[in-house]
């Protein structure tokens, strides 16, 4: 069984275009993020959601919006895409917060990646 | 932006050696440290999670942290072929848990 799961696996669409990539988790984790990967493999943190809520949100254009309809779920909208924007998007889950002295955090689970590629 | 620095690679070694794998960390308070297997094209896979200074073992995995120095590391004993990936050091920074990463370093490890 797949535990983050990302669709599509692949995207490639033109300049201007809008499109989703879908993530679900079937870990029972209560936290989602969504990283991305840019051609020199550089993997950067983009936005997390506990519970529904949006926690980070890094300086991300705001082209691009996450929704997260329930905890095992979390999509990436992007509009008006554009070249900069090619590069390998990773859904990950984990767990959060745990252990009494609460800044310790669970690991992340990775999802296989939408290599979004704009034409 | 804290800021997490690993080796550049690429680093090779023969197939049978020990892989030693280097990652430094700026921010003090960080508890939670991982490091994470790339292969070309597929995503990042968990190896290691440490927490306390000190060495915690797995197979052939040794991860080492030491919060004075601020630095951790990843050794990998009779290495393999199969073990030739990017490996990723990340820290789980505070606020909201992301991670940050550092650039990976590529290990080549030669039959």
């Amino acid at each position: 069984d797949t535990a983050v799961s990302q669709t599509p696996k692949y995207l490639v669409t033109q300049m201007g275009n809008d499109k989703s990539i879908k993530c679900e988790q079937n870990l029972g984790h209560d936290t989602m993020y969504w990283y991305k990967q840019d051609s020199k493999k550089f993997l950067k943190i983009m936005f997390s959601y506990n519970n529904k809520e949006l926690i980070i949100n890094e300086t991300v254009p705001n082209r691009f919006s996450p929704k997260s309809p329930d905890k095992a779920h979390l999509n990436l909208h992007i509009n008006s895409l554009e070249l900069g924007d090619s590069a390998v998007y990773f859904c990950a889950s984990s767990q959060g917060k745990w252990g009494g002295q609460g800044r310790r955090w669970q690991p992340q689970h990775f999802g296989d990646g939408t290599r979004l590629s704009i034409l | 932006q804290k800021e997490v620095e690993q080796n550049s690679g690429p680093l090779s070694v023969p197939e049978g050696a020990i892989a030693s794998l280097n990652c430094t960390y700026s921010d003090r308070v960080s508890q939670s440290f991982f490091w994470y297997r790339q292969y070309s094209g597929k995503s990042p896979e968990l190896i290691m999670s440490i927490y306390s200074n000190g060495d915690k073992e797995d197979g052939r995995f040794t991860a080492q942290l030491n919060k004075a120095s601020q630095y951790v590391s990843l050794l990998i004993r009779d290495s393999q072929p199969s073990d030739s990936a990017t490996y990723l050091c990340a820290e789980g920074y505070n606020q909201g848990g992301k991670l940050i990463f550092g650039q990976g370093t590529e290990l080549s490890v030669k039959p």
